[in-house]
């Protein structure tokens, strides 16, 4: 069965340093989004993209964060300048029918 | 409005009993109320999702059920088994397609 697929799987990162996690939605999927969890909270919604532009976004999706789509396959969650409350499980997800399907995370770490 | 609170924080339950979850809402706009699972070290999956239109949907040993009047709906795992030991979240949104509003989540842990 088809699987979103996110690399990588752990990144531990410098305060202040850009990252970007990377996504793999499951293939014919129309609509994408970026979840965080910080440890032991609930998920938070950041931002979700379709037709190559954002449809909704949170307030935690500040000027800080980016998403792109730079080609057919790929999704992806910039962050220009890490801060130390950005470590978090980042999930990517896509959605077929009324279902999200979620993809195992990027663990982040800044330090 | 737009929180979801989730109930209780962690549940222990004997092998064969019933589980029950218990999510509240405020924002009457949500109008589609999924419930994930989630083990240790993955993401979020779907279990099990209902509309405000119908009361109760049944899966197998999961059912939803939904008050639309008191604004909350929960989730009964019957005949629990060790193996739904795992972090059960409630969300809710406006659709399916939008951001999920995920509650706080309930560790749920299955005694053989």
């Amino acid at each position: 069965e088809p699987e979103v697929t996110q690399t990588p799987s752990h990144q531990v990162t410098q305060m202040g340093q850009e990252v970007i996690l990377r996504c793999v939605p499951i293939s014919n999927h129309l609509y994408f989004y970026w979840y965080r969890q910080i440890l032991g909270q609930k998920v938070e919604f950041l931002v979700s993209f379709y037709n190559n532009e954002i449809s909704e976004k949170s307030e935690i999706f500040d000027d800080q964060f980016s998403v792109e789509r730079p080609d057919g396959s790929n999704f992806t969650l910039k962050i220009r300048s890490t801060k130390l409350e950005d470590s978090a499980m980042y999930f990517c997800a896509s959605i077929k029918i009324e279902t999200q399907y979620f993809g195992p995370g990027t663990r982040l770490l800044v330090l | 409005q737009q929180q979801v609170k989730q109930s209780p924080q962690s549940l222990i339950v004997q092998k064969g009993g019933i589980s029950i979850i218990n999510c509240a809402y405020e924002n009457t706009a949500f109008d589609y109320f999924p419930w994930y699972q989630q083990f240790p070290g993955k993401g979020p999956a779907l279990l099990i999702a209902i509309r405000p239109d119908v009361s109760e949907k049944k899966e197998g040993r999961f059912t939803i059920s939904f008050n639309k009047s008191a604004k909350q709906f929960s989730l009964h795992i019957m005949d629990s088994q060790p193996g739904d030991s795992a972090t059960y979240f409630c969300a809710a949104s406006m659709s399916s397609a939008d951001g999920l509003t995920f509650g706080k989540g309930t560790h749920l842990i299955i005694q053989p």
